[in-house]
Protein backbone atom coordinates (compact mmCIF):
# COMPACT_ATOMS: atom_id res chain seq x y z
CA UNK A 1 0.00 0.00 0.00
CA UNK A 2 0.48 3.50 -0.09
CA UNK A 3 1.85 5.43 2.83
CA UNK A 4 3.36 8.86 4.36
CA UNK A 5 4.67 9.03 7.49
CA UNK A 6 5.11 12.08 9.83
CA UNK A 7 5.47 12.97 13.22
CA UNK A 8 2.02 13.58 14.73
CA UNK A 9 2.85 16.61 17.01
CA UNK A 10 6.30 18.88 17.33
CA UNK A 11 6.92 21.56 19.79
CA UNK A 12 9.40 24.57 18.83
CA UNK A 13 10.09 28.05 20.26
CA UNK A 14 10.01 31.22 18.83
CA UNK A 15 12.77 32.58 17.16
CA UNK A 16 14.15 29.20 16.91
CA UNK A 17 14.49 26.11 13.83
CA UNK A 18 13.05 22.98 13.45
CA UNK A 19 12.96 20.18 10.74
CA UNK A 20 9.46 18.45 9.98
CA UNK A 21 10.88 14.98 8.68
CA UNK A 22 8.18 13.57 5.63
CA UNK A 23 8.99 9.49 5.10
CA UNK A 24 7.26 7.77 1.90
CA UNK A 25 6.36 4.56 0.84
CA UNK A 26 4.53 5.27 -2.88
CA UNK A 27 3.55 3.63 -6.51
CA UNK A 28 6.46 5.81 -8.45
CA UNK A 29 6.96 9.25 -7.78
CA UNK A 30 5.69 12.49 -9.82
CA UNK A 31 6.80 15.24 -7.11
CA UNK A 32 6.48 16.11 -3.14
CA UNK A 33 4.39 19.03 -1.97
CA UNK A 34 4.41 20.76 1.58
CA UNK A 35 1.55 22.79 2.77
CA UNK A 36 0.38 24.63 5.73
CA UNK A 37 -2.91 24.24 7.43
CA UNK A 38 -3.74 26.38 10.33
CA UNK A 39 -7.04 25.10 12.36
CA UNK A 40 -10.46 25.10 10.58
CA UNK A 41 -8.72 26.76 7.74
CA UNK A 42 -7.92 24.89 4.66
CA UNK A 43 -4.35 23.95 3.10
CA UNK A 44 -2.14 26.54 1.71
CA UNK A 45 0.68 25.56 -0.47
CA UNK A 46 4.30 26.08 0.67
CA UNK A 47 6.89 24.33 -1.54
CA UNK A 48 7.03 21.26 -4.34
CA UNK A 49 10.23 19.25 -4.80
CA UNK A 50 10.60 16.84 -7.68
CA UNK A 51 14.28 16.94 -7.60
CA UNK A 52 16.67 15.70 -4.75
CA UNK A 53 18.23 18.64 -3.23
CA UNK A 54 16.97 21.68 -1.07
CA UNK A 55 14.77 24.18 -2.25
CA UNK A 56 14.59 27.78 -0.30
CA UNK A 57 11.61 30.22 -0.31
CA UNK A 58 11.73 32.65 2.35
CA UNK A 59 12.17 31.53 6.27
CA UNK A 60 11.22 27.70 4.53
CA UNK A 61 13.09 25.24 3.05
CA UNK A 62 12.09 21.83 1.67
CA UNK A 63 14.56 18.87 1.00
CA UNK A 64 14.06 15.84 -0.76
CA UNK A 65 15.58 12.85 -1.36
CA UNK A 66 14.37 10.59 -3.58
CA UNK A 67 16.70 7.27 -3.09
CA UNK A 68 15.86 7.31 0.72
CA UNK A 69 11.81 8.36 0.04
CA UNK A 70 12.35 11.58 2.55
CA UNK A 71 11.50 14.89 3.00
CA UNK A 72 11.95 17.58 5.52
CA UNK A 73 10.52 20.97 5.65
CA UNK A 74 12.69 23.22 7.38
CA UNK A 75 11.37 26.28 9.09
CA UNK A 76 13.54 29.39 10.34
CA UNK A 77 13.13 31.99 12.51
CA UNK A 78 9.71 30.62 13.97
CA UNK A 79 7.23 32.93 15.04
CA UNK A 80 4.07 32.28 16.87
CA UNK A 81 1.78 32.27 13.63
CA UNK A 82 3.56 29.42 12.25
CA UNK A 83 1.80 27.29 14.26
CA UNK A 84 -0.39 24.82 12.51
CA UNK A 85 -0.46 21.17 10.83
CA UNK A 86 2.16 20.93 8.05
CA UNK A 87 0.94 17.96 5.70
CA UNK A 88 3.38 16.27 2.98
CA UNK A 89 1.58 14.89 0.05
CA UNK A 90 3.29 12.84 -2.30
CA UNK A 91 2.62 12.17 -6.18
CA UNK A 92 2.50 9.02 -7.33
CA UNK A 93 2.99 7.47 -10.88
CA UNK A 94 -1.11 7.66 -11.68
CA UNK A 95 -0.48 11.08 -10.32
CA UNK A 96 -2.50 10.97 -7.77
CA UNK A 97 -1.98 13.08 -4.73
CA UNK A 98 -0.99 10.94 -1.61
CA UNK A 99 -1.48 12.99 1.31
CA UNK A 100 0.33 12.59 4.96
CA UNK A 101 -2.14 13.26 8.03
CA UNK A 102 0.17 16.50 9.32
CA UNK A 103 2.62 17.43 11.74
CA UNK A 104 0.81 19.71 14.57
CA UNK A 105 3.34 22.18 15.26
CA UNK A 106 3.50 24.28 18.34
CA UNK A 107 5.15 27.48 18.87
CA UNK A 108 6.02 28.27 22.29
CA UNK A 109 6.90 31.94 23.39
CA UNK B 1 -7.51 38.25 -6.76
CA UNK B 2 -7.53 34.81 -8.60
CA UNK B 3 -9.37 32.24 -6.28
CA UNK B 4 -11.38 29.51 -4.73
CA UNK B 5 -14.51 30.64 -3.42
CA UNK B 6 -16.65 28.14 -1.29
CA UNK B 7 -20.01 28.27 0.15
CA UNK B 8 -21.32 28.72 2.84
CA UNK B 9 -18.28 28.55 5.05
CA UNK B 10 -20.32 26.79 7.98
CA UNK B 11 -23.44 24.50 7.08
CA UNK B 12 -24.88 22.73 9.49
CA UNK B 13 -28.36 19.75 8.52
CA UNK B 14 -30.29 17.20 10.35
CA UNK B 15 -29.30 13.66 10.20
CA UNK B 16 -31.04 12.35 6.52
CA UNK B 17 -31.60 15.63 5.40
CA UNK B 18 -30.05 16.52 1.87
CA UNK B 19 -27.18 19.31 1.65
CA UNK B 20 -25.18 20.91 -1.28
CA UNK B 21 -21.59 22.45 -0.81
CA UNK B 22 -20.51 24.72 -3.61
CA UNK B 23 -17.33 26.12 -5.68
CA UNK B 24 -16.32 28.32 -7.69
CA UNK B 25 -12.80 29.01 -9.12
CA UNK B 26 -11.59 32.18 -10.90
CA UNK B 27 -8.06 30.79 -11.58
CA UNK B 28 -9.59 29.31 -15.11
CA UNK B 29 -7.96 25.88 -13.84
CA UNK B 30 -9.31 22.55 -15.79
CA UNK B 31 -9.34 20.37 -12.66
CA UNK B 32 -11.56 20.25 -10.07
CA UNK B 33 -11.47 18.61 -6.61
CA UNK B 34 -13.70 17.34 -3.49
CA UNK B 35 -12.19 15.96 -0.41
CA UNK B 36 -13.20 15.31 3.27
CA UNK B 37 -11.30 16.17 5.81
CA UNK B 38 -11.95 15.07 9.48
CA UNK B 39 -10.16 16.46 12.69
CA UNK B 40 -5.87 15.46 12.58
CA UNK B 41 -6.91 13.59 9.43
CA UNK B 42 -5.45 13.94 5.91
CA UNK B 43 -7.58 15.06 3.40
CA UNK B 44 -9.47 11.75 1.84
CA UNK B 45 -9.95 12.89 -1.69
CA UNK B 46 -13.92 11.80 -2.94
CA UNK B 47 -14.09 13.07 -6.44
CA UNK B 48 -12.61 15.25 -9.25
CA UNK B 49 -12.91 16.76 -12.56
CA UNK B 50 -10.68 16.73 -15.14
CA UNK B 51 -13.15 19.41 -17.39
CA UNK B 52 -16.33 17.66 -17.58
CA UNK B 53 -14.56 14.35 -17.32
CA UNK B 54 -15.73 12.87 -13.81
CA UNK B 55 -13.37 10.34 -11.30
CA UNK B 56 -14.70 8.95 -9.08
CA UNK B 57 -12.68 7.62 -6.35
CA UNK B 58 -13.50 3.50 -5.56
CA UNK B 59 -14.01 4.52 -2.02
CA UNK B 60 -16.39 7.18 -1.67
CA UNK B 61 -19.95 6.73 -0.41
CA UNK B 62 -23.06 6.60 -3.27
CA UNK B 63 -24.14 8.48 -0.63
CA UNK B 64 -22.11 11.56 -2.15
CA UNK B 65 -22.73 12.50 -5.65
CA UNK B 66 -20.74 15.97 -7.47
CA UNK B 67 -21.86 17.82 -10.51
CA UNK B 68 -19.50 20.27 -12.45
CA UNK B 69 -21.93 22.59 -14.93
CA UNK B 70 -19.25 24.61 -16.35
CA UNK B 71 -15.68 25.19 -15.58
CA UNK B 72 -16.27 27.42 -12.72
CA UNK B 73 -18.18 25.75 -10.60
CA UNK B 74 -18.62 22.50 -8.81
CA UNK B 75 -21.23 20.85 -6.56
CA UNK B 76 -21.23 18.02 -3.72
CA UNK B 77 -24.25 16.40 -2.69
CA UNK B 78 -24.65 14.62 0.04
CA UNK B 79 -28.15 12.91 -0.43
CA UNK B 80 -28.45 11.56 3.41
CA UNK B 81 -26.18 12.88 5.59
CA UNK B 82 -24.96 10.63 8.43
CA UNK B 83 -23.53 11.67 11.76
CA UNK B 84 -20.10 10.47 10.17
CA UNK B 85 -20.44 12.52 7.32
CA UNK B 86 -19.59 15.58 9.60
CA UNK B 87 -16.36 17.28 8.37
CA UNK B 88 -14.68 20.17 6.67
CA UNK B 89 -14.92 19.22 2.94
CA UNK B 90 -12.35 20.43 0.85
CA UNK B 91 -12.83 21.84 -2.75
CA UNK B 92 -9.44 22.57 -4.57
CA UNK B 93 -8.11 23.37 -8.46
CA UNK B 94 -5.37 22.64 -10.53
CA UNK B 95 -4.39 24.04 -14.29
CA UNK B 96 -1.99 21.14 -15.06
CA UNK B 97 1.37 22.24 -16.00
CA UNK B 98 5.20 21.13 -14.66
CA UNK B 99 4.01 21.22 -11.18
CA UNK B 100 0.56 21.08 -10.98
CA UNK B 101 -0.22 22.22 -7.67
CA UNK B 102 -3.36 22.06 -5.81
CA UNK B 103 -4.93 25.43 -4.96
CA UNK B 104 -7.63 24.93 -1.79
CA UNK B 105 -10.62 27.26 -1.05
CA UNK B 106 -11.47 27.62 2.68
CA UNK B 107 -13.85 24.50 3.34
CA UNK B 108 -17.07 24.20 4.94
CA UNK B 109 -17.76 22.92 7.94
CA UNK B 110 -20.49 20.51 7.92
CA UNK B 111 -22.16 19.87 10.97
CA UNK B 112 -24.87 16.91 11.28
CA UNK B 113 -27.53 16.77 14.12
Amino acid sequence: GQNIDQPTEMTATEGAIVQINCTYQTSGFNGLFWYQQHAGEAPTFLSYNVLDGLEEKGRFSSFLSRSKGYSYLLLKELQMKDSASYLCAVRDSNYQLIWGAGTKLIIKP
Amino acid sequence: DAMVIQNPRYQVTQFGKPVTLSCSQTLNHNVMYWYQQKSSQAPKLLFHYYDKDFNNEADTPDNFQSRRPNTSFCFLDIRSPGLGDAAMYLCATSGGGATDTQYFGPGTRLTVL
